[in-house]
């Protein structure tokens, strides 16, 4: 069975850094691009990063580039998500989410860790 | 403001039929494959539909999905009180800014 569990939200002040984990298992992690997502309270789902199985390709949102910092450790079979200089509209429940066959879905998700951004 | 377009709401009786639209542009669905999630109360997505009509193992038939131009539909049969969830189509946009884009998502309430 596939499964994606993300871990280390919490609270941050603004400004500060955090740095989340998505552990993965039930599938060959090494051969699969994943990406993160977050959906703010209330909100939609916006996507965030992507990251190809070699992580030779990443991609970032402009709401993220050069706050946000996506890498993964094949042989952890680990996905991580580095947040630095953290707003308060960074505040959501951040999903890690796995690339389907297809290119275009995705088509496993975590159950989310939510990262509020508060002083 | 998303990026595709989806009614906020939808509401139909159980057993009737409804139908999501989610309307984009030629950047993104009308050359792009679309995607269709379902999210239940206080869970996580999960993929409905992708390859704009295509389900995976284990989804119902009652979920179809189909594509026309730059716009696509997810339809619902059969509605059961248990499809009360928030849906949201997707794909990919392949503008400037480019990566994966979704609709800003549609509450379907069972009346």
């Amino acid at each position: 069975e596939v499964q994606l569990v993300e871990s280390g939200g919490g609270l941050v002040q603004p400004g500060g850094s955090l740095r989340l984990s998505c552990a993965a298992s039930g599938f060959t992690f090494s051969t699969y691009s994943i990406n993160w997502v977050r959906q703010a309270p209330g909100k939609g789902l916006e996507w965030l990063s992507y990251i190809s199985p070699s992580s030779n390709t990443i991609y970032y949102a402009d709401s993220v580039k050069g706050r946000f910092t996506i890498s993964r450790d094949n042989a952890k079979n680990s996905l991580y998500l580095q947040m630095n200089s953290l707003r308060d509209e960074d505040t959501a429940v951040y999903y890690c989410a796995r690339r389907g066959y297809s290119g275009y879905e995705f088509d496993y998700w975590g159950q989310g860790t939510l990262v509020t951004v508060s002083s | 403001q998303s990026v595709l377009t989806q009614p906020p709401s939808v509401s139909a009786a159980p057993g009737q039929k409804v139908t999501i639209s989610c309307s984009g542009s030629s950047s993104n669905i009308g050359n792009n494959y679309v995607s269709w999630y379902q999210q239940l109360p206080g869970t996580a997505p999960k993929l409905l539909i992708y390859d704009n009509n295509k389900r995976p193992s284990g989804i119902p038939d009652r979920f179809s999905g189909s594509k026309s131009g730059t716009s696509a539909t997810l339809d619902i049969t059969g509605l059961q009180t248990g499809d009360e969830a928030d849906y949201y189509c997707g794909t990919w946009d392949t503008s400037l800014s480019g990566g994966p884009v979704f609709g800003g998502g549609t509450q379907l309430t069972v009346l």
